[in-house]
């Protein structure tokens, strides 16, 4: 079974400064890594995704994150936030090899507040 | 391109009663998987479908069911509602139902049901 772990429930963060948003996951087998953001009162958008290659993924509004299978983490990073980034993200996992499914395994999210 | 349509947008209802929500994927998306969201649980996945057919369960219990319709549009329905029932509920489609791994998963904006 996998589990991810989003420690940081909330992030302030002041307009302009860098931010990291932390994820952690467990699972026996190779796993497929996601992260989603939701706008107030809207779905879920895919921010970038790591299948297999570099461990530095880019990914939309100028979000990247970074793949390190030893910590089994894949953290979420933008040099600098905008208040526009305001809402709440999730970090994502489903098997590598487990066949056509949907069933994303989710951490429990982290709510980026952006201050001016 | 119209996006994933969710219907209702709100839901209030009593224990004890039913509910039924609809969902309409994008065109030509045969694979309609469905997630609650509550605060600090995060997503937890429901259930999927793929022409017509459930491919895949979570871990809830049998009050909570779905069918897909000739057309791919997605109901789920919930029994006997319970006040912990109380959540947004997320509808996803894509064409083949990988979980976007070779493609996009498109999220709908959600049904967000209250019980009192």
């Amino acid at each position: 079974a996998q589990s991810v772990t989003q420690l940081d429930s909330q992030v302030p963060v002041f307009e302009e400064a860098p931010v990291e948003l932390r994820c952690n996951y467990s699972s026996s087998v190779s796993v497929y890594l996601f992260w989603y953001v939701q706008y107030p009162n809207q779905g879920l958008q895919l921010l970038l995704k790591y299948l297999s290659g570099s461990t530095l993924v880019k990914g939309i509004n100028g979000f990247e994150a970074e793949f390190n299978k030893s910590q089994t983490s894949f953290h979420l990073r933008k040099p600098s936030v905008h208040i526009s980034d305001t809402a709440e993200y999730f970090c994502a996992v489903i098997p590598a090899y487990g066949g056509a499914t949907n069933k994303l395994i989710f951490g429990t999210g982290t709510l980026l507040a952006v201050q001016p | 391109k119209a996006g994933v349509t969710q219907t209702p947008r709100y839901l209030i209802k009593t224990r004890g009663q039913q509910v039924t929500l609809s969902c309409s994927p994008i065109s030509g998306h045969r694979s309609v998987s469905w997630y609650q969201q509550t605060p600090g649980q995060g997503l937890q996945f429901l259930f999927e479908y793929f022409s017509e057919t459930q491919r895949n369960k979570g871990n809830f219990p049998g009050r909570f069911s779905g069918r897909q319709f000739s057309n791919s549009r997605s109901e789920m329905n919930v029994s006997t509602l319970e006040l912990g029932d109380s959540a947004l509920y997320l509808c996803a489609s894509s064409f083949a139902g990988t979980g976007g791994i070779n493609e996009k998963l498109f999220f709908g904006s959600g049904t967000q049901l209250s019980v009192l």
